[in-house]
This record gives C-alpha cells, sequence and structure tokens, in this order.
C-alpha cells in the first residue's frame, strides 16, 4: 500500500465552482502533511501546511482527519489560473523522509 | 533573490555515459535532497544531505551518487549503471532535516536516454 494516495482526476471543473480532493495516508504515526501544486513541466511549490486544527489561505482550506486518515483540499470560486497538479505530501515519521502523492489533476474551464 | 539553480535544464544522453546533474542553493539550508519523477507516480527519493559531507541513500540510489562538498552544492551523478535513467530530476532543500520543514525544489532537469 502506497504512504499517500490521491485520487488522479482529472477533475474538470468550470471557472467560479468549488472543488475539493482528498488524500489518504497510511501511517498514522504521521505527523507533518502539505499541499504542493505542480504546473506542467515545472518544479512542486507549496500551496499550504496542513494543520490539525484546519487552515485556510484565501480561497484555499486544507483540513487533516486523523481519525480516518486523510488530509484535505478545498479551491473556492476556481479561477482558470488554478489549473494544475496538486501533490499530497506526508512525512514518515521517524525516518524525517516526505512521501508524495502521484497528484491530482485540475483543469478550471473558462 | 534566494533560490535553488538546476543545470541543465535539459540534457540528452547516450546509453553507457555518466552524467552530472547540478544543484545550487543560496538559502543557507542545511539539508539538500534529490528527488526523481515519472509520469503517474509521485516523486521518489534518490538521496539526501542533512548536512555538509553527510549523505544518505533514499529509496531509490541504485545506479546514481551524490556528494557534498559545500553547503550550497549537491550535485547528483547518473551513471550507466541505472537502468531506466529517463525522467524528471529535481533537487531540493530546507533548513534542517525534518519531515516537518518545508522543501524549496529547483526547476529541474529532464534527462532523456537516446
Amino acid at each position: 500500500r502506497k504512504e499517500v494516495e490521491q485520487d488522479p482526476g482529472p477533475f474538470n471543473v468550470p471557472e467560479g465552482a468549488t472543488v475539493a480532493f482528498n488524500c489518504t495516508y497510511s501511517n498514522s504515526a504521521s505527523q507533518s502533511f502539505f499541499w504542493y501544486r505542480q504546473d506542467c513541466r515545472k518544479e512542486p511549490k507549496l500551496l499550504m501546511s496542513v494543520y490539525s486544527s484546519g487552515n485556510e489561505d484565501g480561497r484555499f482550506t486544507a483540513q487533516l482527519n486523523r481519525a480516518s486518515q486523510y488530509i484535505s483540499l478545498l479551491i473556492r470560486d476556481s479561477k482558470l489560473s488554478d489549473s494544475a497538479t496538486y501533490l499530497c505530501v506526508g512525512d514518515q515519521t521517524g525516518a524525517n523522509n516526505l512521501f508524495f502523492g502521484t497528484g491530482t489533476r485540475l483543469t478550471v474551464i473558462p | 533573490d534566494g533560490g535553488i539553480t538546476q543545470s541543465p535544464k535539459y540534457l540528452f544522453r547516450k546509453e553507457g555515459q555518466n552524467v552530472t546533474l547540478s544543484c545550487e542553493q543560496n538559502l543557507n539550508h542545511d539539508a539538500m535532497y534529490w528527488y526523481r519523477q515519472d509520469p503517474g507516480q509521485g516523486l521518489r527519493l534518490i538521496y539526501y544531505s542533512q548536512i555538509v559531507n553527510d549523505f544518505q541513500k533514499g529509496d531509490i540510489a541504485e545506479g546514481y551518487s551524490v556528494s557534498r562538498e559545500k553547503k550550497e552544492s549537491f550535485p547528483l551523478t547518473v551513471t550507466s549503471a541505472q537502468k531506466n535513467p529517463t525522467a524528471f530530476y529535481l533537487c531540493a532543500s530546507s533548513r534542517v532535516f525534518s519531515g516537518a520543514n518545508v522543501l524549496t525544489f529547483g526547476a529541474g532537469s529532464r534527462l532523456t536516454v537516446l
């Protein structure tokens, strides 16, 4: 079983829509989680860290559900510029190694 | 501006040749990493270095080698022993070596074996 699993998509949504991605993790001891954004043929860039209490940054909200072992990313009022692949990342506690999901592809349509 | 510089951006190699990918950072980060990205797969860790003159194998180190002689530099050599080297290679750094630390990535090097 992969440490971190994501639905690869693609998610095709109209401009202005709200879209949510989930990501499940297998190691219940994992402590740190992140969402990175990766544009086509570019490097990943940090979008948000995910805190236990949930956190919001403008149109983006990240949440952690430890009981069900998943994290989520909610994007409100989607913009064309949100089109990208979103990578879920979790740590492997004790090894200080981060595990990357395969990414969820989002396309926002005009 | 601080950041990570990878070179070359694109590289073509014949089978049997070794190639070295450069990674330089001016962020004053202690930890540096090399990842490989293939279509449909998540990033996989090749090597990492927690501090100068130290490095450790990641999950897929076979066929690769690294050095960390300076804090700023962490070059990766893809040797002829690497069976399937065509991939997108990403170098990253973090302030310290910890799962809680955010990674900063370079723009990547795309290697194609002909």
